[in-house]
């Protein structure tokens, strides 16, 4: 199974910019495409798209989200945080079954 | 617009079997997949399995022999059921629809507790 390691926290004050990291144990391209994506999941919800295939933005997504990465490292990007944020968010990955999760990385304010 | 409902009981007895339906709307279950991820308390997000839109099946390894995933096309349902529960299978079950290569849409989740 392909691991994917994120760390577990990040403060961050508002109006700054919020980076969260997803590394993995395989490579994750295919023809061209990183099958690396990322959610947002809030407090008694469920998971929401944000960012496919790397650096696809979601439908509705806000442009103050944006993915990066190839291979076997990726990065999501929130600049500028706004309090709405708050949340865990988990990167996934789809190049090969079983389809996996990183642990989450929560995302607070200062 | 495309919906997923998530049913079932919310107490389940330890050793029985668990049966979850996943109700769509606005998506084809014969264009698209159907997966199952749960999410015990407080903690990250798990790969059940997955209906595929040929109807074909894939599962979680360590779930595999305990797991069955099957559809009704008609009625636009996804079917999950898993036996021989224990306490460590308590968790939110989410249905979640696949038109390419990710996790478009979600349900709300079902809260599934296993206790005697």
């Amino acid at each position: 199974d392909i691991v994917l390691t994120q760390s577990p926290a990040l403060a961050v004050s508002l109006g700054q910019r919020a980076t969260i990291s997803c590394k993995t144990n395989q490579n994750v391209d295919y023809y061209g495409n990183s099958y690396m994506h990322w959610y947002q999941q809030k407090p008694g919800q469920q998971p929401k798209l944000l960012i496919y295939l790397a650096s696809n933005l979601a439908s509705g997504i806000p442009a103050r989200f944006s993915g990066r990465g190839s291979g076997t490292d990726f990065t999501l990007t929130i600049d500028p945080v706004e309090a709405d944020d708050t949340a865990t968010y988990y990167c996934q990955q789809s190049r090969n079954l079983p389809n996996t999760f990183g642990a989450g990385t929560k995302l607070e304010l200062k | 617009q495309v919906q997923l409902k998530e049913s079932g009981p919310g107490l389940v007895q330890p050793s029985q079997t668990l049966s979850l339906t996943c109700t769509v709307s606005g998506f084809s279950l014969t264009s698209n997949s159907v997966h199952w991820v749960r999410q015990p308390p407080g903690k990250g997000l798990e790969w059940v399995g997955a209906i595929w839109s040929g109807g074909s099946t894939d599962y979680n390894s360590a779930l595999k022999s305990r797991l069955s995933i099957s559809r009704d096309t008609s009625k636009s349902q996804v079917f999950l059921k898993m036996n021989s529960l224990q306490t460590e299978d308590t968790a939110i079950y989410f249905c979640t629809g696949q038109l390419l290569d990710y996790f478009d849409y979600w349900g709300q989740g079902v809260m599934v507790t296993v206790s005697s």
